[in-house]
Order: structure tokens, then sequence, then C-alpha cells
């Protein structure tokens, strides 16, 4: 089975400009989860889909990033305008349902760098 | 407040001895553990996980320990092998509330001597 595909893989840009994350799932997952890791942590969750609807959004920073999943499949993640502390890896993770006992299936990341 | 925590930033164990790695919790909802395995420049993989109603899963090298009163757990891989050199990280969530999104530690990276 295919994994967790995100693009790109590496982004550089300038603060105060604008940056978007793509992810596309395991085919038939239905919970999605966008993570931010920065050096030294560990993953931090920012929001998580149940199909198309947001089930957890409080660790967002609404004022800068958003997030959504048209059609309950791909989804993108955008930070608008960037900011130095937001240099982290963007992790997209799926599940086949939420509440479930299984894991999280994680994609490779895009590294964001903004400088 | 890091309701995950693995305190120790780095281990250094050798080739076919145990490595022990601890995460300890302090919310008392959480009820399903994972370890996950991350190399540099690709997602954390799923190792092995366990839930609240047990104290022990196994599989293959990898053992994970539930202690719920001490609100600890610990891997145990035995024999460690070079290939285990990775960063590990232990996660919890909470299944029954509401959204269930996992909480990570920072991570212990072990490095497995030859």
């Amino acid at each position: 089975e295919a994994g967790v595909a995100q693009s790109p893989r590496y982004k550089i840009i300038e603060k105060r400009q604008s940056v978007a994350f793509w992810c596309n799932p395991i085919s038939g997952h239905a919970t999605l989860y966008w993570y931010q890791q920065i050096l030294g942590q560990g993953p931090k969750l920012l929001i998580q889909f149940q199909n198309n609807g947001v089930v957890d959004d409080s660790q967002l920073p609404k004022d800068r990033f958003s997030a959504e999943r048209l059609k309950g499949v791909d989804s993108t993640l955008k930070i608008q305008p960037a900011k130095l502390e937001d240099s982290a890896v963007y992790l997209c993770a799926s599940k086949a349902r939420v509440y479930s006992d299984s894991p999280l299936h994680f994609g490779n990341g895009t590294r964001l760098t903004v400088t | 407040d890091q309701q995950v925590k693995q305190n120790s930033p780095s281990l250094s164990v050798q080739e076919g001895r145990i490595s022990i790695l601890n995460c300890d919790y302090t919310n008392s909802m959480f009820d399903y553990f994972l370890w996950y395995k991350k190399y540099p420049a690709e997602g954390p993989t799923f190792l092995i996980s366990i839930s609240s109603i047990k104290d022990k899963n196994e599989d293959g090298r990898f053992t994970v320990f539930l202690n719920k009163s001490a609100k600890h757990l610990s891997l145990h891989i035995v024999p460690s092998q070079p290939g285990d050199s990775a960063v590990y990280f232990c996660a919890a969530s909470a299944q029954g509330g509401g959204a269930d999104g996992l909480t990570f530690g920072k991570g212990t990276h072990l490095i497995i001597q030859p």
C-alpha cells in the first residue's frame, strides 16, 4: 500500500511570505493530521480532520495558519505570513478511523526554513 | 506543560545487548501508548503500541511495558542491532474523549555501538 505523500520536501522562504504544503493520505484513511516538529522537539499536533470536518484545531495558530481538506482526501496547510519561529518540519499523518486502536502513519514531511 | 516526558536525550548501547528506553506521562486520561522510530529526513515509523488494559506487549525483539500506577512505560529492544540506531519517540492519546491526536515526547537518540 502506498504511504502518506507530502510535497514539497523542502521550502525556503523569507519572513512575511506565504507558503503551502500538500498531503495525500493513505487511500481510504478517513482521519488526517498535521503536525509541526521543531528541531530537538517531538511532533506537535496542529489540526485533525475526520473526512472533511475539523475534529481538533486547538493548537493551530489561527491568525497565520489555515488548513483544509476538501472532498475528504487531500489536504493543504498554509502559513501566511510566515515568521522565523515557523521554521520546522511539517508532518502529515493518517489513520483509518478515529478512536480506533491503530497507529498513525506519517509522511516524510516538508522541511520549512524561514529566513 | 509536557504531558509526555522522555528524560534521556540519548542512550548508547553495545550491539547484542538490551536497550531500554523510558517514558513518563502525566495525563491520566491517556489510554493508548505508542513508540515510533525516526531516521534522519524521514517521517516517524510506527514500532509498537500498548493499550491501557494491558501491561505488556511483545513483537519480535521489541517489548513495551506499561506501569499505569507509576504513569511509566518502557521499550525494551533485545538484542540491539546497528539498524536500531535512530531517534525513538514515545507517544500517547486518549481514545474516548474526542480528538485522538497523539502527544509526543521529545525523543531519545539511541546509538548502537559495534
